[in-house]
């Protein structure tokens, strides 16, 4: 099976800040790489898709990008709706994995 | 609109079985295969697997390959995840998503305690 590793687990940041997660895959993914937000209690909600596509309604704040096996979620200026957990998921190959998660907390 | 609506909280004992539905409304059902993901409390998102939604073949992940079934009722574009011999571990949070990830169920919190 693909392994995802996301990094960090856990990002304090504070509002107006640039921040990253990354999610590197143990094996070729191409760009079936999907990014996902959930709120607690909630449902994830697709951001990224294709590794660099935003999702519709997706703010322009978030972007996605890759390098080699490394894939990155970046928001430009952390905004308090923003505080929630992240997952990135590989869709190259069965079965699909999800990372471990990223809590983004206010610092 | 696109949505998909999950059947209502579950209690069940250790051994029982329970089918938890997910209802899909706003687009074709069998343009879409249908996906089911756990999260446990506290933690993070599990993939369970697929079902083809023309086929009503099922693709399980391995950790789901024992008593975890999928089926369909397609006339009523409906989905369906069953779990036999509940243990402690299925505790937890079951979505079902159209392929794409696109659109989620609002998630059946399931809890197994004698």
């Amino acid at each position: 099976d693909i392994q995802m590793t996301q990094s960090p687990s856990s990002l304090p940041a504070s509002l107006g800040d640039r921040v990253t997660i990354t999610c590197r895959a143990s094996q070729d993914i191409g760009n079936y790489l999907r990014w996902f937000q959930q709120k607690p209690g909630k449902s994830p909600r697709l951001m990224i898709y294709g590794a660099t596509n935003l999702a519709a309604g997706v703010p322009s704040r978030f972007s996605g990008s890759r390098s080699g096996s490394d894939y990155s979620l970046t928001i430009s200026s952390l905004e308090s709706e923003d505080m929630a957990d992240y997952y990135c998921l590989q869709s190259k190959e069965s079965p699909l994995t999800f990372g471990s998660g990223t809590k983004l907390e206010i610092k | 609109q696109i949505q998909l609506v999950q059947s209502g909280p579950e209690l069940k004992k250790p051994g029982e079985s329970l089918k938890i539905s997910c209802k899909a409304s706003g687009y074709t059902f069998t343009d879409y295969a249908m996906q089911w993901v756990k999260q446990a409390p506290g933690k993070g998102l599990q993939y369970m697997g697929w079902i083809n939604t023309q086929t009503g073949k099922p693709t399980y992940a391995d950790d789901f390959k024992e008593r975890f079934v999928f089926s369909l009722e397609t006339s009523a574009s409906t989905a369906y995840l069953q779990i036999n011999n509940l243990k402690n571990e299925d505790t937890a949070t079951y979505f079902c998503a159209r392929t794409g990830f696109d659109y989620w169920g609002q998630g059946v919190m399931v809890t197994v305690s004698s």
